[in-house]
Order: structure tokens, then C-alpha cells, then sequence
């Protein structure tokens, strides 16, 4: 069964640090970009970070630059979003999601909740 | 303020036939395709629509996507209850070098 569980999400204080991780299975991870994609409460979706199928690029949306980085363990068949500097605003589910064909992210994980908040 | 700009709402009744638009610019729907997404409340996005018009298993063909210069538009024909849902739609922009959302539609299912 193709399928992607996000974990580590939590309440956490301004300026604190999260580690997100999303752990795949049913499909050849290594094979695929990968993105993470987060929706504020009654918010849209945004997109956060997107790492290719060999870690070889990132790319982060303006307002994480400098504060997350996506990383992945392709042996360990996992993604991750290492979350710094965290800041009220960053409230939000967290979606990791998987880019299948034409740039369609056609598997999604159930989302990890994070709130910042003191 | 999204990139791509989507109407708030949308209605109909059901067996309707229904349209959401999507506009966009030269840095995004003109030169890169187009996804749209499904979200029911409460669970994690689903892909209904990539690559223009292309549908993934499963995705009934009541469901069909359109682009033209730098617009897009998702139609549901036979409108049915089930079909009450978000929708936003989405495509890689050149200049942000990542994908952006449109800010959601929210069709309700009179």
C-alpha cells in the first residue's frame, strides 16, 4: 500500500526548533521529488519545501529560507523538515506529499499539527 | 494573497454541472501545467487533476481540467453531494522556483 506518515509535530515555543519526519512505504521512494506542504488554520495550502528524488536540489518558499531545511534518507525511505527559529506564523498542519507525474503531488500523507505558540 | 487567484465559493445543485476558475500569469499557468486538488474537511489533500486534464485512477470523469494562456478551470459535471469539498488549484512557477496554491474554492453542493 503506497503511503506516507508524517510525525514529530507538537506544541512548541517562538524561537524553538521541530524536527518533522515522514517515513514512505509501497512505492520506490528514492525515486521521486518529494515536498512539504503546510495549511494554517482555515488557511490554504502553502507550499514549504520541495527536495529532489536524490537530494541533489531544495527549493523553500521566501518566508522558511534560512529557518527550515528538507532533507531525506533514501536508505531509510524517509523525509524530513528540520524547523528552526520557529515563529507564531508557522502554525499549521504539515503535509509531506509526493510529486508524481507532471508536477501533480499525487500522494499525501495525513499531516502532523504544529503549533507555536508560549 | 495567492499567486493564483480562485473565486472564494462556488455552488450548485446536484446533477449540476459546475466550473471553478484559476488565474495565473506567464510565470506559472502560461508555461507549466496545472494540478487541482480535492480536500474534504478535515482530511489531506487529494489529487483530482494533473497536467492540464489528466485524471489519476480512480478520479471519475465527471471531473475534467482545462487551461487557456494563463487561466485554468476545473469542471464537475453531475454535481453530487459528496462533491462538497475545497478545491485549489496549483502550478510550478518559474520565478519562485516551486509550486503555488490558488487560495481555495469552497463548493458547496445546494
Amino acid at each position: 500500500q503506497v503511503q506516507l506518515v508524517e510525525s514529530g509535530g507538537g506544541v512548541v515555543q517562538p524561537g524553538r526548533s521541530l524536527r518533522l519526519s515522514c517515513a514512505a512505504s509501497g512505492f520506490r521512494f528514492s525515486d521521486y521529488a518529494m515536498y512539504w506542504v503546510r495549511q494554517a488554520p482555515g488557511k490554504g495550502l502553502e507550499w514549504v519545501a520541495v527536495i529532489s528524488y536524490d537530494g541533489g536540489y531544495e527549493f523553500y518558499t521566501d518566508s522558511v529560507k534560512g529557518r527550515f531545511t528538507i532533507s531525506r534518507d533514501n536508505s531509510m525511505n524517509s523525509l524530513f523538515l528540520q524547523m528552526n527559529s520557529l515563529r507564531t506564523v508557522d502554525t499549521a498542519i504539515y503535509y509531506c506529499a509526493r510529486d508524481g507525474v507532471l508536477n501533480g503531488l499525487d500522494i499525501w500523507g495525513q499531516g502532523t499539527r504544529v503549533t507555536v505558540s508560549s | 494573497q495567492s499567486v493564483l487567484t480562485q473565486p472564494p465559493s462556488a455552488s450548485g445543485t446536484p446533477g449540476q454541472r459546475v466550473t471553478i476558475s484559476c488565474s495565473g500569469s506567464s510565470s506559472n499557468i502560461d508555461f507549466n501545467t496545472v494540478s487541482w486538488y480535492q480536500q474534504l474537511p478535515g482530511t489531506a489533500p487529494k489529487l483530482l487533476i494533473y497536467g492540464h486534464n489528466q485524471r489519476p485512477s480512480g478520479v471519475p470523469d465527471r471531473f475534467s481540467g482545462t487551461v487557456s494562456g494563463t487561466s485554468a478551470s476545473l469542471a464537475i459535471s453531475g454535481l453530487q453531494s459528496d462533491d462538497e469539498a475545497d478545491y485549489y488549484c496549483a502550478a510550478w512557477d518559474d520565478s519562485l522556483n516551486g509550486p503555488v496554491f490558488g487560495g481555495g474554492t469552497k463548493l458547496t453542493v445546494l
